[in-house]
């Protein structure tokens, strides 16, 4: 299956780390993204990682990837009341035949952040 | 560049009628996608183009159709418009192996 799964809502105070979750299916993928939807908006890239990366570090953003379990991660350090958005992993699928090349997005995690 | 450019913005169908939604980006991108994303819900793929003459289904693509006659345009069409398509639908591009660049979204209403 192609299916790519998080966790939908995500609750946390200004000032703490936020991480949202993500595990997906395909073991072909080779880039791996998150993406922020802004009430009423369409979609912004936050960050990716590629599939040979462990971990990548963007200012606040952390992104850890487990090959293994097929685990995607994504922190948040102080969390401000403006990280509160939508947050989707999206995975690319490689195969040669049967999909190649399909951007497929996970269900999508609400993060609220209360002061 | 103007990048992923989306019409309309919004639109409101009568059921049973047909529409094109526009999606043209300017960035040379190879990869297209059509997704639609309903009320507190995920992003479904519709169908999606590799290439100027090549479409392909995604998850959900029943009452859709493609074309991909040149490499900057992608355009869905919804032939007989049911209350179902009610949703908000992106059109995304891409080169391989770079991260997808979206629209702002064609807010569909059938009523």
């Amino acid at each position: 299956g192609e299916d790519v799964e998080q966790s939908l809502f995500l609750s946390v105070r200004e000032g703490d780390s936020s991480v949202i979750n993500c595990t997906y299916t395909d073991s072909s993928s080779t880039y791996l993204y998150w993406y922020k939807q802004e009430p009423g908006a369409g979609l912004q890239l936050l960050t990716y990682i590629f599939s040979n990366m462990d971990m990548k570090q963007d200012q606040r953003l952390t992104v850890l990837l487990n090959k293994k379990d097929k685990h995607l991660s994504l922190r948040i350090a102080d969390t401000q009341t403006g990280d509160s958005a939508i947050y989707f992993c999206a995975e690319i699928s490689c195969r040669v035949t049967g999909g190649g090349n399909k951007l497929t997005f996970g269900t999508g995690t609400q993060l609220k952040v209360e002061l | 560049n103007a990048g992923v450019t989306q019409t309309p913005k919004f639109r409101i169908l009568k059921i049973g009628q047909s529409m094109t939604l526009q999606c043209t980006q300017d960035m040379n991108h190879n990869y297209m996608y059509w997704y639609r994303q309903d009320p507190g819900m995920g992003l479904k793929l519709i169908y999606y183009s590799v290439g100027a003459g090549i479409t392909d289904k995604g998850e959900v693509p029943n009452g859709y159709n493609v074309s991909r006659s040149t490499t900057e345009d992608f355009p869905l069409r919804l032939e007989l418009a049911a209350p179902s398509q009610t949703s908000v639908y992106f059109c995304a591009s891409r080169l391989p192996d770079t991260e997808a660049f979206f629209g702002q979204g064609t807010r569909l209403t059938v009523v």
